[in-house]
């Protein structure tokens, strides 16, 4: 069993839906990171946090660490949100170490 | 300006070569990372180098060596490469180990 789990694995949604990544993890953690690949390839970091909620725009991103989970939620999804969306997490030295599986989201016109 | 850049971003080549991929960061972080993403598109971490030291090494081949000449630059050579060696390579840099990393836009090796 993978110390970083995501759930679902591949999601398809409508345009305008409201979308939730989870992820649940398994080790002490300094901090947790949500990262989108784009089909293109590229990797960018969208949130890096260790407690609460993060908002940047569309996009949420909230940690309890009492229950080791996070969720990344999107709101008003738009067809270029279509990416993988990637959960990773540091441990107690701060070093990102260990990676979920992913998310593969895709949103139709 | 690219802030992590990684060169080159496709690289084929044979097996037994020796190649090496380099990486650069403009951004003046103290930490740099070389991670490995499978044909299943998962994330491994390789190694990383804070201020020119080696501070992480998973359990890597001694095929591949990272080179650090200078806190911006993270090199990753591959000895004797092997079709398994295929994958995309990504360098990655912060600020340190604390903050959120910036990605370089990857390297895809294909050894045939």
């Amino acid at each position: 069993k993978n110390e970083v789990e995501q759930s679902p694995q591949n999601l398809t949604a409508q345009e305008g839906e409201f979308i939730t990544i989870n992820c649940s993890y398994s080790v002490g953690i300094s901090a947790l990171h949500w990262l989108q690949q784009h089909p293109g390839g590229g990797i960018v970091s969208l949130f890096m946090l260790s407690s609460g909620k993060k908002k940047h725009g569309r996009l949420i991103a909230t940690i309890n660490i009492q229950e080791k989970h996070s969720s990344l939620h999107i709101t008003a999804s738009h067809p270029r949100d279509s990416a993988v969306y990637i959960c990773a997490v540091s441990d107690n030295a701060g070093n990102m170490l260990t990676f979920g599986g992913g998310t593969r989201l895709m949103v139709k016109p | 300006d690219t802030a992590v850049s990684q060169t080159p971003k496709y690289l084929v080549t044979q097996m037994g070569n020796d190649k090496s991929i380099k990486c650069e960061q403009n951004l003046g972080h103290d930490t740099m990372y070389w991670y490995k993403q499978d044909s299943k598109k998962f994330l491994k971490i390789m190694f990383s180098y804070n201020n020119k030291e080696l501070i992480i090494n998973e359990t890597v081949p001694n095929r591949f060596s990272p080179k650090s000449p200078d806190k911006a630059h993270l090199n990753l050579h591959i000895n004797s490469l092997e079709l398994g060696d295929s994958a995309v390579y990504f360098c990655a840099s912060s600020r340190d180990s604390l903050l959120e990393a910036f990605f370089g836009q990857g390297t895809r090796l294909t050894v045939v």
